[in-house]
C-alpha cells in the first residue's frame, strides 16, 4: 500500500515569512495529491491539489510542486498570516479496482507568530 | 448542495451499547468513505463504498459494521466498542474512479465528523 511521509512535524514562522512543507510517497501509481488544512476540532479542508500530470500549481499565496521522478511534493505558503496557523496534511491517492484510496501524511503543525 | 452531513456530532456510549453514525450527501457522488481520526493524528481510512458496494475494508474490527443503504447514505454501526475506539469519525464522498464525465481529481468532500467517546 501507499506510504506518505511528511516533514516537518512542527513549523513556526513569523508573520509574513514563507512556510514550506514536504511530503514523499511510495507508490508510483498515485495520481492525485491534495493538501488539507485542519483547524482544531474541525474537519480537514482542501486548500490545494495537484494531479500527476502537472508539475506546479498556484492559488494566490499557496503553491504546490510535484516531482514524480523523486516521488515528492511540497506545499509553499507565502506571506503567512496568523490565520494560517493550523495542522496541514498532505495526501496521495491511488486507484484500486473501482475505488480510490487516499492516504494521509502524518501532519505538520504550523504556527504563525506575530 | 456541496455538503456532507454527519449525525450525531457528538456521541457518548458504553462498551455494551449499540449505536450508529450516519452520513448523507446529495452531490451525486458514488464513492463514500469512513475515516477514523485520533487526536493529533492523520485520518485513517476504514472503509470505502463504491456504487453502494463495499470496495475496501482496511482490516477494521468487526465491532464496526458499515452499511450503504443507497447512493446518498452511509452508516457505521457500532457495537461492543472499546475506550480506545474513542475518536473523530469522518465521512467523505467523491466521484469514483472512471466516472465518465465526472471530475478526474477524486477530491474528497468531508463531513464535519462525529466525535465518539466510549466509556
Amino acid at each position: 500500500g501507499e506510504n506518505v511521509e511528511q516533514h516537518p512535524s512542527t513549523l513556526s514562522v513569523q508573520e509574513g515569512d514563507s512556510a514550506v512543507i514536504k511530503c514523499t510517497y511510495s507508490d508510483s501509481a498515485s495520481n492525485y495529491f491534495p493538501w488539507y488544512k485542519q483547524e482544531l476540532g474541525k474537519r480537514p479542508q482542501l486548500i490545494i491539489d495537484i494531479r500527476s500530470n502537472v508539475g506546479e500549481k498556484k492559488d494566490q499565496r499557496i503553491a504546490v510542486t510535484l516531482n514524480k521522478t523523486a516521488k515528492h511534493f511540497s506545499l509553499h505558503i507565502t506571506e503567512t498570516q496568523p490565520e494560517d496557523s493550523a495542522v496541514y496534511f498532505c495526501a496521495a491517492k491511488w486507484d484500486t479496482g473501482t475505488a480510490s484510496k487516499l492516504t494521509f501524511g502524518t501532519g505538520t503543525r504550523l504556527q504563525v507568530t506575530l | 448542495d456541496t455538503e456532507v452531513t454527519q449525525t450525531p456530532k457528538h456521541l457518548v456510549m458504553g462498551m455494551t451499547n449499540k449505536k450508529s453514525l450516519k452520513c448523507e450527501q446529495h452531490m451525486g457522488h458514488r464513492a463514500m468513505y469512513w475515516y477514523k481520526q485520533k487526536a493529533k493524528k492523520p485520518p485513517e481510512l476504514m472503509f470505502v463504498y463504491s456504487y453502494e458496494k463495499l470496495s475496501i475494508n482496511e482490516s477494521v474490527p468487526s465491532r464496526f459494521s458499515p452499511e450503504c443503504p443507497n447512493s446518498s447514505l452511509l452508516n457505521l454501526h457500532l457495537h461492543a466498542l472499546q475506550p480506545e475506539d474513542s475518536a473523530l469519525y469522518l465521512c467523505a464522498s467523491s466521484h469514483p474512479k472512471g466516472l465518465a464525465g465526472g471530475p478526474v481529481t477524486g477530491e474528497l468532500f468531508f463531513g464535519e465528523g462525529s466525535r465518539l467517546t466510549v466509556l
